[in-house]
């Protein structure tokens, strides 16, 4: 059960767009549509931003989106805001009731 | 509101076992979901460690099993880390929360854990 590879980092000028990705295997990522991302202040707890795939919590600004396709997951945020500037996380689903987080991805307003 | 609190010790001596707890308030353990430990090293990212259903079947990290074991008290609406034969590299802030195989959905605020003599 290895991570889930995610850049370390991502930047993006307010207004823009930036996309993460997360590649995994057909053991997890691509075998399940169960991707979740999270986003992770420094010294706070990860907050959930997406869900199954594409699903946004309630609360969640539309500004996030999330897709997949085969083994890679991504994550879109759109019209950056200085209060994005974050780490980010996928997690997927890896059968047998086990789960395996992706690497981390540092995004950066500029 | 569903809500975790971590507690334990935040000194551990290294061979020695870390024992760490999460109360639950606003949900009822027994009534479902999957209860879980997930750390995070200073500086770096998220692992699972393992979670325990509300039927009490455990579910572990591979590359961790071999020390880890969760436990639930449903009397007490808490669930239980042990993690046994700690070195440096256990050092983390460790989290409990709640979740589904989609998602995890309630985060505890995290407890640091530093292993050292």
């Amino acid at each position: 059960q290895s991570a889930l590879t995610q850049p370390p980092s991502a930047s993006g000028s307010p207004g823009q767009s930036v996309t993460i990705s997360c590649t995994g295997t057909s053991s997890d990522v691509g075998g399940y549509n169960y991707v979740s991302w999270y986003q992770q202040h420094p010294g706070k707890a990860p907050k959930l931003m997406i869900y199954e795939v594409s699903k946004r919590p309630s609360g969640v600004p539309d500004r996030f989106s999330g897709s997949k396709s085969g083994n890679t997951a991504s994550l879109t945020v759109s019209g950056l805001q200085a209060e994005d500037e974050a780490d980010y996380y996928c997690s997927s689903y890896a059968g047998s009731s086990l789960c395996v987080f992706g690497t981390g991805t540092k995004v950066t307003v500029l | 509101q569903v809500q975790l609190q971590e507690s334990g010790p935040g000194l551990v001596k290294p061979s020695e076992t870390l024992s760490l707890t999460c109360a639950v308030s606003g949900y009822s353990i027994s009534s479902g979901y999957y209860w879980g430990w997930i750390r995070q090293p200073p500086g770096k990212g998220l692992e699972w460690i393992g979670s325990i259903y509300h039927s009490g079947s455990t579910y572990y990290n591979p590359s961790l099993k071999s020390r880890v074991t969760i436990s639930v008290d449903t009397s007490k609406n808490q669930f239980s880390l042990k993690l046994s034969s700690v070195t440096a590299a256990d050092t983390a802030v460790y989290y409990c929360a709640r979740h589904e195989p989609s998602k995890i959905d309630y985060w505890g605020q995290g407890t640091l854990v530093t292993v050292s003599s």
